[in-house]
């Protein structure tokens, strides 16, 4: 089945240390995005891809880090530069001009 | 900027009485509406979307939502709630601006059906 997967479902920080988040998409699709949710907060979006070797500052980007060498895969690093990392990390892909298909979510916690 | 507001943090109804979940949008042109439904720790599921055409948009789980372009309203819409509806739903709008299919999300309303 096609679909989102990422990993892992939940993630530990310690102060100072960075960590990668995994997207992995099999769908085909273009873009991908990363958002982050807070509770009352909505969804914030961090950084988004519209193509292979191209990515986009979203409106929290800063702390945050991304590559997109495959089409399959948007990998995001919560660098140390992230004050407060804590909260639930959304993946999602989408075809153009089309709505969005998410992963399960990466729920980081420092400690 | 285009935008989208849910004005309730929470809505409960009984088991069988119809459900509204509210939602405005604020938009320069022509919006891309879009329904989420998310289940604890869970990412979203996409419900519906309004893109052109009919006014009564129909989606997955019995679910349709009502277009309004006088009120600028969105409001999502079930004739008989279940208790497996409870839930957090977001209503979203694509950005026109800034290139790209971005999404705009509400703060979300949660949704609680009791028996």
């Amino acid at each position: 089945d096609g679909g989102i997967t990422q990993s892992p479902k939940y993630l530990f920080r310690k102060e100072g240390q960075n960590v990668t988040l995994s997207c992995e998409q099999n769908l085909n699709h273009d873009a991908m995005y990363w958002y982050r949710q807070d509770p009352g907060q909505g969804l914030r979006l961090i950084y988004y891809s519209q193509i292979v070797n191209d990515f986009q500052k979203g409106d929290i980007a800063e702390g945050y880090s991304v590559s997109r060498e495959k089409k399959e895969s948007f990998p995001l690093t919560v660098t140390s530069a992230q004050k407060n990392p804590t909260a639930f990390y959304l993946c999602a892909s989408s075809p153009d001009r089309d709505g969005y298909t998410f992963g399960s979510g990466t729920r980081l916690t420092v400690v | 900027a285009q935008s989208v507001a849910q004005p309730e943090d929470q809505v409960n109804v009984a088991e069988g009485n119809p459900l509204t979940v509210k939602c405005t949008y604020s938009v320069s042109g022509n919006p891309y509406l879009f329904w989420y439904v998310q289940y604890p720790n869970r990412g979203l599921q996409f419900l519906l979307k309004y893109i052109t055409g009919d006014n009564l948009v129909k989606g997955s789980y019995g679910f349709e939502a009502e277009f309004n372009k006088s009120q600028t309203s969105f409001h999502l819409k079930k004739p008989s709630a279940l208790v497996s509806d409870s839930a957090l739903y977001f209503c979203a709008v694509r950005r026109l601006t800034g290139g790209g299919n971005k999404l705009t999300f509400g703060t979300g309303t949660q949704l609680k059906v009791e028996l």
